[in-house]
């Protein structure tokens, strides 16, 4: 069965610090991973994405994630935090050995950038 | 940029009563789906639809749901007879074929029974 886990929910991070929120998964055979953003009354937005190839990978808004296979995780990273990037970050993750095309969601971290 | 809209934003309806929500997906998507999140829990995948039929769907997608795509745009989510517990926000999303293509959400519905 597929998994995600976000161990923080909530995580506080001054404006222009770096900043990180943990992912990780579990799945029956090879991930597809997923980072959304969801800002108040909004839906989700896609960030970036793992697939294949470099285990670091770039998204929107200057975030990226580093995939690492060995502690199945995948925790989105960015050098210097904004005031703006305060929102609710989830990470997903698909099964490529079930050929489902659902996402599994985790519980979402809420991210606060204090000025 | 396409993008996946919902409507309404915001519907209250009475337990028992029938509802249903409508998106329309981005044009050139190949795979529709719900999800829902309930305040202050994860995103749920409820169903997934290709091909003008259903393709996956979880233990919450029971009898009391369906789905449809009546024309060449929209896809509706119907939940026969609401209970109190079906309050949340209904997002849907679509997606190419592809395994390794994202899903993009449109902004919810919050739907609330009283």
């Amino acid at each position: 069965a597929q998994s995600v886990a976000q161990p923080e929910d909530q995580v506080n991070v001054a404006e222009g610090n770096p900043l990180t929120v943990k992912c990780t998964y579990s799945v029956s055979g090879n991930p597809y991973l997923f980072w959304y953003v969801q800002y108040p009354n909004r839906g989700l937005q896609f960030l970036l994405k793992y697939i294949t190839g470099d285990n670091l990978v770039k998204g929107s808004y200057g975030f990226e994630a580093e995939f690492n296979k060995s502690q199945t995780s995948f925790h989105l990273k960015k050098p210097s935090a904004l005031v703006s990037d305060s929102a609710l970050y989830f990470c997903a993750v698909r099964d490529i050995k079930t050929g489902a095309n659902n996402l599994f969601f985790g519980t979402g971290t809420r991210l606060t950038v204090i000025p | 940029e396409p993008e996946v809209t919902q409507t309404p934003s915001h519907q209250v309806t009475q337990m028992g009563q029938e509802v249903i929500l409508r998106c329309v997906p981005i044009s050139n998507h190949l795979y529709f789906y719900w999800y829902r999140q309930i305040l202050g829990q994860k995103v749920e995948f409820l169903v997934s639809f290709y091909n003008n039929e259903i393709s996956e769907k979880s233990e919450i997608f029971d009898d009391q749901f369906s789905v449809e795509r009546p024309d060449g745009s929209n896809f509706t989510l119907k939940i026969r007879s609401t209970k109190l517990e079906d309050s949340a926000m209904y997002f849907c999303a679509s997606s190419q074929r592809q395994l390794n293509t994202e899903a993009f959400f449109g902004q919810g519905t919050r739907l609330t029974v009283v």
